[in-house]
């Protein structure tokens, strides 16, 4: 079936910092949508990649979808403390259901 | 627009009794979610509805049970609640299935003892 990995699983920063999460399939995704939640709160949808290579960027945010389609990244340009919370990927999989990465949890420190 | 909204916020049980999570969206949204989420497991589905009178498993159903009561409402039962079922219970709903962004509850945080 289907296996999507998401690394690292957890990385400390110091502000100013660049951070950069993987989500890596092992078959060709539809889609890619990457999603943020801050500590005690619920996920927050950020952006949905479709098409071979695009890129998005979101201020200090950019959004990769590999050439194949097997594998996408969020990279944030110079860390914020407002940045912590856990990133996760998610693809449209059987059923056209969600199926979300297990996450990335960033910490920021000044 | 109050979005996507859950009821209660906290709940703990004992072992064995049940409870029902209310979900209610404004955004006339077709399609609707319950989710949990335990520590380093990401989110997992346990029950979705693509449309007003349908709903279909997810990967973790067991022992769960769903209704949807009409196109803004989306509940979720535990008929006889175990320690494993701790857990934060989250709703979402989006315009469509797959491909659609999901819009999320601020969750339920439970408790089983």
């Amino acid at each position: 079936g289907q296996q999507v990995m998401q690394i690292p699983q957890y990385q400390h920063v110091q502000e100013g910092e660049d951070f950069t999460t993987y989500c890596n399939s092992s078959t060709t995704l539809s889609n890619i949508q990457w999603y943020k939640q801050r500590p005690g709160g619920h996920p927050v949808f950020l952006i949905q990649l479709v098409k071979s290579g695009e890129v998005k960027k979101q201020k200090r945010l950019t959004f990769q979808f590999g050439e194949a389609k097997k594998n996408s990244s969020l990279h944030i340009t110079a860390t914020q403390t407002t940045d912590v919370g856990t990133y996760f990927c998610a693809y449209t999989g059987t059923a056209s259901k969600l199926t979300f990465g297990t996450g990335t949890r960033l910490q920021v420190t000044l | 627009n109050a979005g996507v909204t859950q009821t209660p916020k906290f709940q703990v049980l004992k072992t064995g009794q049940s409870m029902t999570l209310q979900c209610a969206q404004d955004m006339n949204h077709n399609s609707m979610y319950w989710y949990r989420q335990d520590p380093g497991m990401g989110l997992r589905l346990i029950y979705y509805s693509a449309s007003e009178g349908t709903t279909d498993k997810g990967e973790v159903p067991n022992g769960y049970n769903v209704s949807r009561l009409n196109k803004r409402e989306f509940s979720l039962r535990l008929e006889s609640a175990a320690p494993s079922q701790t857990s934060v219970y989250f709703c979402a709903s989006s315009v469509g299935g797959g491909g659609y962004e999901q819009y999320f509850g601020p969750g339920t945080r439970l408790t089983v003892t």
